[in-house]
C-alpha cells in the first residue's frame, strides 16, 4: 500500500546533540510537511517542501533544518536539541493540484531529550 | 485562514450517529471546511470536505449550513475505533502548497 513512513518511531537524543528525523513516501506526492505536536496540543507546521522549493514557516526555530535528497525522501534535523523540542515531529505529503487537496500523514516520530 | 470554533470535548454510545459541531463565522467564499480526525498516537487523518454542498463518503458525512457559518460532520453509527480528536479546518481553495493550520479540535469519545 501506498504510505507515508517515518523512522524510527520512537528517538531519544541527549540535549545539544544533533538528531535526524527521517521520512519517506510511496505517494509520489510533490509536497512535503513536516509538523511538530506537542504533548495535549495540535500539530503544528514547520515548513514544507514543495518539490525542491523550501518554505519555511517564520516562526520555526533556526535549530530546525529540512533536506529532501529526492521526491520520496525528506529529513528533519535538529541542530541542539533543547528540553523543550520533545514532542512528536509528523511527516506528511500531498499532491499539489490547482484545486482542494488532502494531506497523507505518517505516524510520526516521538522525540525524548534527556 | 479563519478560524473555527469546536467543543472540547463530546460522548457518543457506541452504534449511535455522532454529530460533531464547527463554527466557522469569517469563512469566504474560497475557502473549504476540512475534517481530518487523530487517534491516539497515531498521525492525522483526512475525513472529508466541502465548499458548500453537503458531502458523502464512507467514512463520514459533512452539512454545511447555507450561509457557510457552520458545519457537521456526522459519523452514522460510530465504533468504539472513532474515538478520536476531530479537527474542524478552513482552507482556502485555490490550490497551493501551504501546510494545515490545526486548532484545538473536539475530543469524541465513543462510550460501549
Amino acid at each position: 500500500d501506498a504510505m507515508v513512513i517515518q523512522n524510527p518511531r520512537y528517538q531519544v537524543t541527549q540535549f545539544g546533540k544533533p538528531v535526524t528525523l527521517s521520512c519517506s513516501q510511496t505517494l509520489n506526492h510533490n509536497v512535503m510537511y513536516w509538523y511538530q505536536q506537542k504533548s495535549s496540543q495540535a500539530p503544528k507546521l514547520l515548513f514544507h517542501y514543495y518539490d525542491k522549493d523550501f518554505n519555511n514557516e517564520a516562526d520555526t526555530p533556526d535549530n530546525f533544518q529540512s533536506r529532501r535528497p529526492n521526491t520520496s525522501f525528506c529529513f528533519l534535523d535538529i541542530r541542539s536539541p533543547g528540553l523543550g523540542d520533545a514532542a512528536m515531529y509528523l511527516c506528511a505529503t500531498s499532491r499539489r493540484t490547482e484545486s482542494s487537496y488532502e494531506q497523507y500523514f505518517g505516524p510520526g516520530t516521538r522525540l525524548t531529550v534527556t | 485562514d479563519a478560524k473555527t470554533t469546536q467543543p472540547p470535548s463530546m460522548d457518543c454510545a457506541e452504534g449511535r450517529a455522532a454529530n460533531l459541531p464547527c463554527n466557522h463565522s469569517t469563512i469566504s467564499g474560497n475557502e473549504y471546511v476540512y475534517w481530518y480526525r487523530q487517534i491516539h498516537s497515531q498521525g492525522p487523518q483526512y475525513i472529508i470536505h466541502g465548499l458548500k454542498n453537503n458531502e458523502t463518503n464512507e467514512m463520514a458525512s459533512l452539512i454545511i449550513t447555507e450561509d457557510r457559518k457552520s458545519s457537521t460532520l456526522i459519523l452514522p453509527h460510530a465504533t468504539l475505533r472513532d474515538t478520536a480528536v476531530y479537527y474542524c479546518i478552513v482552507r482556502y481553495s485555490g490550490g497551493g502548497a501551504d501546510g494545515l493550520t490545526f486548532g484545538k479540535g473536539t475530543h469524541l469519545i465513543i462510550q460501549p
